[in-house]
């Protein structure tokens, strides 16, 4: 089957490092996305691996290991506007996203 | 500013009756999911189109949910009739034919009562 695991929950510090990781089980591979969705509002891109290694985005990178089906994102010099969950998605031979339930970042003073 | 855009953004009505979402993806983008959103489900896909043409609404309830798209510039959703287990949020999103990004509208958040 499909599926597409990550934490629930997290909660960090302003100012500081926090990594979020997936992982996945799909039916084919065309590459995974990071969206991150702000309560009551729609998600909205932030990355998108299709080849193993990391990729930076200013205080946003994401990793991706095909061999493992695992994937992280990583925030750096985190901000209180961080707080938001973030989307994994994979997208499968079918050229679908399969998406994870989304992990709930809250972030602290 | 190209974005997708969504009509209307909240809708209350009450259980049997019809309601229609619309949806006007990225000018030149070709591909249109529907999803759903809910607390307990997360995103959910209902459908989706290419090139008009539907390619898999496998996740949508057939008795009561249609999807279309009658032109490039928009897609519907149509719900009849509507149930209270309906309440969430639907998302219309679409894709170009270069990149795989989908961009999502700002959702219809409807509440059936």
């Amino acid at each position: 089957g499909q599926n597409i695991d990550q934490p629930t929950e997290m909660t960090a510090t302003e100012g500081a490092i926090v990594q979020i990781n997936c992982t996945y089980q799909t039916s084919g591979f065309n590459g995974l996305f990071w969206y991150q969705q702000h309560a009551g509002e729609a998600p909205t891109f932030l990355s998108y691996n299709v080849l193993d290694g990391l990729e930076e985005k200013g205080r946003f990178s994401s990793f991706l290991s095909r061999s493992k089906g695992y994937s992280y994102l990583l925030l750096k010099e985190l901000q209180m506007k961080d707080s938001a969950s973030y989307l994994c998605a994979c997208m499968d031979s079918n050229y679908q996203l399969i998406w994870g339930a989304g992990t709930k970042l809250i972030i602290k003073p | 500013d190209a974005r997708v855009t969504q009509t209307p953004r909240d809708k209350v009505t009450e259980m049997g009756q019809e309601v229609t979402m619309r949806c006007q993806p990225i000018l030149g983008h070709n591909t249109v999911f529907w999803y759903r959103q809910t607390m307990m489900q997360g995103l959910e896909l209902l459908a989706y189109f290419r090139n008009r043409a539907p390619l898999d609404d496998s996740g949508m309830p057939k008795d009561r949910f249609s999807a279309e798209m009658p032109d490039a510039t928009l897609a519907t959703l149509k719900i009849q009739p509507s149930e209270p287990r309906d309440s969430a949020v639907y998302f219309c999103a679409s894709v170009g034919r270069v990149r795989n990004i989908q961009y999502f509208g700002a959702g219809t958040r409807l509440s059936v009562l």
